[in-house]
C-alpha cells in the first residue's frame, strides 16, 4: 500500500517558537493532502485541506496565520505552528491522497510539546 | 458528510469474532462506508470500505445493510493486537473529499 511519512516523529519545542512538521508520499503523488490535530483520548480533528499548487482551506475555527500550510510539490506538504504555545500540545497528524482513488493514506503522526 | 453513531467501547474475547456496529442512516447515494482503526499513538490504519456490497479482505469483513442506513465490520479471529479505537466514516468515494472522523469505538481484546 501506499506509504505516508512525517518528520519529525516527536518534537519539544519552547513556547514562542515555529515548528514545522513536514508529510511526505513516499510511492505516490498526492494531489490532495490533510492535516488533523488529536488531543489525548479525543478523535482527530480536521484542521485543512490543502491541494499542490493552490492555498490551503482551513476549517472552521483554525487560524490560518498560525497553522501555516504549504504544498509546493505532489510528494511534499508542511504544517508550521507559529508562535507555539503549551495548548498547541497535541498529536498532529496528516495524509495524503492521488484524488481520484478511493483511499486516503495517514502518516504515522507527530508528537509536539510545547514547553 | 453524513454523520455516524458508534458505541462509544466493546470488548472481544481474543479469537472470537469482533462485530463492529455503524448506524448512518442519512448516508446519500453517492458515499461510501469506510473503516479506519487507531492503534495507541499512530495514524489511522485503512481497513475496507464499500459502497453497497458486502466486502472482505485479508483484515476484515463489512456487512453493509440493504437499505445501506447501518454496517458491522466483522474481525473474524480477533487478538490483542486488534485492540484500537475503529471509525467509521461515510464519504464520497474521491480521495480528495475530506474524512470527518467521529468518537469510534473502542475495542478491548482480552485474553
Amino acid at each position: 500500500g501506499a506509504v505516508v511519512s512525517q518528520h519529525p516523529s516527536r518534537v519539544i519545542c519552547k513556547s514562542g517558537t515555529s515548528v514545522k512538521i513536514e508529510c511526505r508520499s513516499l510511492d505516490f503523488q498526492a494531489t490532495t493532502m490533510f492535516w488533523y490535530r488529536q488531543f489525548p483520548k479525543q478523535s482527530l480533528m480536521l484542521m485543512a485541506t490543502s491541494n499542490e499548487g493552490s492555498k490551503a482551506t482551513y476549517e472552521q475555527g483554525v487560524e490560518k496565520d498560525k497553522f501555516l500550510i504549504n504544498h509546493a510539490s505532489l510528494t511534499l506538504s508542511t504544517l508550521t505552528v507559529t508562535s507555539a504555545h503549551p495548548e498547541d500540545s497535541s498529536f498532529y497528524i496528516c495524509s495524503a491522497s492521488t484524488g481520484g482513488a478511493n483511499e486516503q493514506f495517514f502518516g504515522p503522526g507527530t508528537r509536539l510539546t510545547v514547553l | 458528510d453524513a454523520k455516524t453513531t458508534q458505541p462509544p467501547s466493546m470488548d472481544c474475547a481474543e479469537g472470537r469474532a469482533a462485530n463492529l456496529p455503524c448506524n448512518h442512516s442519512t448516508i446519500s447515494g453517492n458515499e461510501y462506508v469506510y473503516w479506519y482503526r487507531q492503534i495507541h499513538s499512530q495514524g489511522p490504519q485503512y481497513i475496507i470500505h464499500g459502497l453497497k456490497n458486502n466486502e472482505t479482505n485479508e483484515m476484515a469483513s463489512l456487512i453493509i445493510t440493504e437499505d445501506r442506513k447501518s454496517s458491522t465490520l466483522i474481525l473474524p479471529h480477533a487478538t490483542l493486537r486488534d485492540t484500537a479505537v475503529y471509525y467509521c466514516i461515510v464519504r464520497v468515494g474521491n480521495g480528495g473529499f475530506k474524512t470527518i472522523f467521529g468518537a469510534g469505538t473502542r475495542l478491548f481484546v482480552k485474553a
